[in-house]
This record gives C-alpha cells, sequence and structure tokens, in this order.
C-alpha cells in the first residue's frame, strides 16, 4: 500500500467551479501535514500547510481529519491559473512524503 | 537571485556513463535534499544532508554518490549511468527556523539515459 495516495484524476472543471481532491495516509504517526502544487514540467511548491483544525488561505481551503486518515483540499471560484497537480505531502521519519498528484484542469 | 539552483536543466547521456548534478541555494539554509520524480510522477527522497552531514540516505544504489562542500551546496556524481535513471532530479532545501517540513525546491534536472 502506498504511504500516500491520490486520485490521479485529471479533474476537468470550468471557470469558477468549485472542486475538492481528497488524499489518504497509511502513517497514524504522521505530524505533518501539506498541500504542493507543481505545474507541469516545474518544481514543486508549498500551496499551504494542513492543521487539524483546517485551515483557509483564499479561495483554498484544506482539512485533516486524524481519524480517517484523510486530508482534502478544497478550491473556490477556480480560475484558469489553477490548472495544475496537487500533491498531497505528509512527513514520516523526518522526511517528507509525496503522493503522486492529482490533476486539475481548469476550462474557460 | 534564484534561491534554488540547478545545472543542468537538460543531461542527455549514453548508458555507462558517469555525469554530475549541481545544487546551490543562496537561501542560508542549513539542510538540502535530492529527489527523483519518475515517469509515473512519484517525487521520492533520495538524500537529505544537514551542514554538510549526510542524513538521510534511502535506498539508493550505490552508484549515487551526493557530495556536500559546503552548507550552501549539495551534488549528486551519478555512476554507470542506466535507463532507468532516466527522471527529473530535485534539490531542494530548508531551514530549522521554518521548518525542515517546508522545503524550497529547484527547478530541476530532466536527465534521459540512451
Amino acid at each position: 500500500r502506498k504511504e500516500v495516495e491520490q486520485d490521479p484524476g485529471p479533474f476537468n472543471v470550468p471557470e469558477g467551479a468549485t472542486v475538492a481532491f481528497n488524499c489518504t495516509y497509511s502513517n497514524s504517526a504522521s505530524q505533518s501535514f501539506f498541500w504542493y502544487r507543481q505545474d507541469c514540467r516545474k518544481e514543486p511548491k508549498l500551496l499551504m500547510s494542513v492543521y487539524s483544525s483546517g485551515n483557509e488561505d483564499g479561495r483554498f481551503t484544506a482539512q485533516l481529519n486524524r481519524a480517517s486518515q484523510y486530508i482534502s483540499l478544497l478550491i473556490r471560484d477556480s480560475k484558469l491559473s489553477d490548472s495544475a497537480t496537487y500533491l498531497c505531502v505528509t512527513d514520516s521519519s523526518y522526511k517528507l512524503i509525496f503522493g503522486s498528484g492529482t490533476r486539475l484542469l481548469v476550462r474557460p | 537571485d534564484t534561491a534554488v539552483s540547478q545545472t543542468p536543466k537538460y543531461l542527455v547521456t549514453q548508458m555507462g556513463n558517469d555525469k554530475s548534478i549541481k545544487c546551490e541555494q543562496n537561501l542560508g539554509h542549513d539542510t538540502m535534499y535530492w529527489y527523483k520524480q519518475d515517469s509515473k510522477k512519484f517525487l521520492k527522497i533520495m538524500f537529505s544532508y544537514n551542514n554538510k552531514e549526510l542524513i538521510i540516505n534511502e535506498t539508493v544504489p550505490n552508484r549515487f554518490s551526493p557530495k556536500s562542500p559546503d552548507k550552501a551546496h549539495l551534488n549528486l556524481h551519478i555512476n554507470s549511468l542506466e535507463l532507468g535513471d532516466s527522471a527529473v532530479y530535485f534539490c531542494a532545501s530548508s531551514s530549522q527556523e521554518e521548518g525542515l517540513d517546508t522545503q524550497y525546491f529547484g527547478p530541476g534536472t530532466r536527465l534521459t539515459v540512451l
């Protein structure tokens, strides 16, 4: 079983739509959780950390459910520039474990 | 004024050759990493150095040898390249102050072994 699992997508949504991604992790000892964004042929960049109480950054909301071991990312009012691959990330033994990403395509 | 830089950006070489990839960060971070992203897009850590000391060494073939001449540089030397080494290699860095989990990635080196 992969340590971090994500639906690869692609999620194809119109501009203005709300879209949500989930990811599950297998290590119950994981303490830190993140969403990274990776544009095509570019490096990953930190989008936001995920806190137990849930957190919001503009149009982006991240939630953590420790009991079920899943993390979610909600994007409201999607923009064309949101098109990218979203990587779910946890930590394990002092290193980051990346999911393979969920691809989002926002169409005009 | 690039924060984390890598050279070369692209590397095409024949099987059996030896090649090096260089990484430099000007963020003043004390921890640097090498990751490999394969064709399935999985990004996996290979090595991590803290203040020039190796702290993470995943199950990577010993044909891969990292070297950190100082805490701003982490190079990766690969001997006897194989087809399966074709991937994008990312360097990253982080600091204790910001949290080791907040990592800044370089632009990647796309390695193609023919």
